[in-house]
């Protein structure tokens, strides 16, 4: 059983292009977070949902969209694709904001974008 | 200055002996720290979490905290060639709501 899974794996594209990343997880979590790990591996926070509610929003392009259509699907959008949105997406939940006292995250198996 | 930071190494142990790797983070307001192991290619996953000052084992891992000197470490012990990984240090800051990572430090364990 896949606790957090996403689609598509691999995504490759031209500039200029909008593509979608979805993620589910079926933990039953009330939180659910996009994270971009660029190519010297550092991973940073991008959005953050709870229970459908944007609690996190970094400074990010807002090219980039997240939409939860309910607390278990949160997708991320993004148009116009640049060069430098090439990355790692990993799409991440857990049962309460981050960081309580046994909260964990668990990370899904991440999307590889390449832009061309 | 990174909120997080981390040595990227590689840091390279024989199998067998002790890895330690360190971790320090700026912001006083961090409440909960987080180790997580990420192999090439594949998604981190969390190894240990420590909230308090001291020490928290969990089999061949133990977590150190020392709030104080805002310092977090990892002691693998009796390492394998199977923990070669990057190790990811988190920190959670209550008041952002978010978890920060640092850059992470490359494990290898030599045969």
């Amino acid at each position: 059983d896949t606790a957090v899974s996403q689609t598509p794996k691999y995504l490759v594209t031209q500039m200029g292009n909008d593509k979608s990343i979805k993620c589910e997880q079926n933990l039953g979590h009330d939180t659910m977070y996009w994270y971009k790990q660029d190519s010297k591996k550092f991973l940073k926070i991008m959005f953050s949902y709870n229970n459908k509610e944007l609690i996190i929003n970094e400074t990010v392009p807002n090219r980039f969209s997240p939409k939860s259509p309910d607390k278990a699907h949160l997708n991320l959008h993004i148009n116009s694709l640049e060069l430098g949105d090439s990355a790692v997406y990993f799409c991440a939940s857990s049962q309460i904001a981050s960081g309580a006292s046994t909260d964990t995250q668990y990370f899904g198996p991440g999307t590889r974008l390449t832009v061309l | 200055q990174k909120e997080v930071e981390q040595n990227s190494g590689p840091l390279s142990v024989p199998e067998g002996a002790i890895a330690s790797l360190n971790c320090t983070y700026s912001d006083r307001g961090s409440q909960s720290f987080f180790w997580y192991r990420q192999y090439s290619g594949k998604s981190p996953e969390l190894i240990m979490s420590i909230y308090s000052n001291g020490d928290k084992e969990d089999g061949r891992f133990t977590a150190q905290l020392n709030k104080a000197s805002q310092y977090v470490s990892l002691l693998i012990r009796d390492s394998q060639p199977s923990d070669s990984a990057t190790y990811l240090c988190a920190a959670y800051t209550g008041t952002a709501s978010k978890l920060t990572f640092g850059t992470g430090t490359r494990l290898q364990v030599t045969l």
